[in-house]
């Protein structure tokens, strides 16, 4: 079956800690983009990447990196530099930029900040 | 940028009662509208969109939307709610020109039995 694989489920993160979060698609989609999700803010995007090797910042990317070596893969890495990471992450993709922009989503990790 | 507005961010309804769901967006030209659903820890699944031609557009489930230009709106509607309907719904919407979605704040649907 295809579809967007995000893992893992859960991490706990110590302050000042970088970590990395996998997000891996096998639809053969172009597009790949990051979202973060808190209670009551809708999703906000992160990073958003249209082909290998690059990506763009979206509307709150301070904090976070990501890189795209794949087309299949999108890793996103929260830094020590982010300073409220506690949140819902989600990862998304679409087919194609010039057609209708309809993204699928993975089922999202969920980040806790001790 | 596209701004989108979802009225109520709670809304209860009893099963078997209509559901209704307001989006309104900001654009000067038609956008691409999507309502997307999502359970409790989990990602967003697609329920319908909005692309070009007939107004009223039909989704997985037994949802309905209809889009109105002069309004710039989108509203979700179902006539029979169900149970398994208590999830939280997000409207978003992208333009032609751009490839990146804008999402209103969610609406939390709870259903009494």
């Amino acid at each position: 079956d295809g579809g967007i694989t995000q893992s893992p489920k859960y991490l706990f993160r110590k302050e000042g800690q970088n970590v990395t979060l996998s997000c891996e698609q096998n639809l053969n989609h172009d597009a790949m983009y990051w979202y973060r999700q808190d209670p009551g803010q809708g999703l906000r995007l992160i990073y958003y990447s249209q082909i290998v090797n690059d990506f763009q910042k979206g509307d709150i990317a301070e904090g976070y990196s990501v890189s795209r070596e794949k087309k299949e893969s999108f890793p996103l890495t929260v830094t020590s530099a982010q300073k409220n990471p506690t949140a819902f992450y989600l990862c998304a993709s679409s087919i194609d930029l010039g057609s209708v922009k309809e993204q699928f989503f993975g089922p999202g990790t969920r980040l806790t900040v001790l | 940028a596209q701004s989108v507005t979802q009225l109520g961010s709670h809304v209860s309804v009893s099963e078997g009662a209509l559901v209704l769901l307001r989006c309104n967006y900001s654009s000067s030209v038609p956008p691409y509208l999507f309502w997307y659903v999502q359970y409790p820890n989990q990602g967003l699944q697609l329920l319908l969109k909005y692309t070009t031609g007939a107004t009223l557009v039909k989704g997985i489930n037994g949802f309905e939307a209809e889009f109105k230009k002069s309004e710039t709106s989108f509203h979700l509607t179902k006539p029979s709610a169900h149970m398994s309907d208590a999830a939280e719904y997000f409207c978003a919407v992208s333009d032609y020109s751009d490839y990146k979605l804008s999402f209103g704040a969610g609406t939390t649907v709870t259903v009494r039995a």
